[in-house]
């Protein structure tokens, strides 16, 4: 079974400290890694992405670092906000990220003032 | 530009009845998604259509859940009948056919199965 496993299932950080949330995925033929953001009561918004190509990938204060062999991704939010309290879930698809996207279970982040 | 429109956003409904969620992707969008997200867990793929052709649907519980998506446009998810374990947020997303292109997601629906 296809499968993306995400941790931790919470998380507490401070303001301006780093959040880190890690996925770890099976199948090979994954070839598109997004991550998405979501607020209670809203759809999932994707926040970053990355191909397998590359092994970072850095926008703003958020940072995908990925690494191929151990079949392992991870997302840094630096500076962490108030503003980023949210559930973030790790994905995956293949097809060039055409294919339905598989979920991790997702982490509920509170950056506490 | 608009995002994706779904409706209803609420629907409560008794268990062995029927229910039916409506999806209008973003303008020009020829993929369109149907995910199941239970509450706690991440969204989980039901159906994926390309224009108005399935592409997969391989996880789509098809002893009660249909989805149809005529002149590839708008789209609609039916249950019937309803379970307990069906309470869920049904969200559609769209995206185009050029890879690595985001898929949007729209608000959800959230069905309570009473």
């Amino acid at each position: 079974q296809q499968q993306v496993k995400q941790s931790p299932q919470s998380l507490i950080v401070q303001k301006g400290g780093i959040s880190i949330i890690n996925c770890a995925y099976e199948n090979t033929a994954f070839d598109y890694f997004p991550w998405y953001q979501q607020f209670p009561g809203k759809g999932p918004a994707l926040l970053i992405a990355i191909r397998p190509d590359v092994s970072e990938k850095k926008e703003g204060r958020f940072t995908i670092s990925f690494n191929k062999s151990a079949k392992q991704f991870s997302l840094h939010i630096m500076d962490s906000q108030p503003g980023d309290s949210a559930t973030y879930f790790c994905a995956a698809a293949s097809g060039g990220g055409a294919d339905g996207l598989t979920f991790g279970k997702g982490t509920h982040l509170i950056i506490q003032p | 530009e608009a995002g994706v429109a779904q409706s209803p956003r609420y629907k409560i409904i008794e268990k062995r009845q029927s229910v039916a969620f409506w999806c209008n992707p973003i303008s020009g969008h020829a993929t369109l998604y149907w995910y199941q997200q239970i509450l706690g867990q991440g969204p989980k793929l039901l159906i994926q259509f390309q224009n108005n052709g399935v592409v997969d649907d391989s996880q789509l519980p098809k002893d009660r859940f249909s989805a149809e998506r005529l002149k590839g446009v708008d789209s609609t998810l039916k249950i019937q009948p309803a379970k307990l374990e069906d309470s869920a947020v049904y969200l559609c997303a769209s995206s185009t056919m050029v890879q690595y292109n985001e898929q949007f997601f729209g608000p959800g629906t959230r069905l309570t199965v009473l």
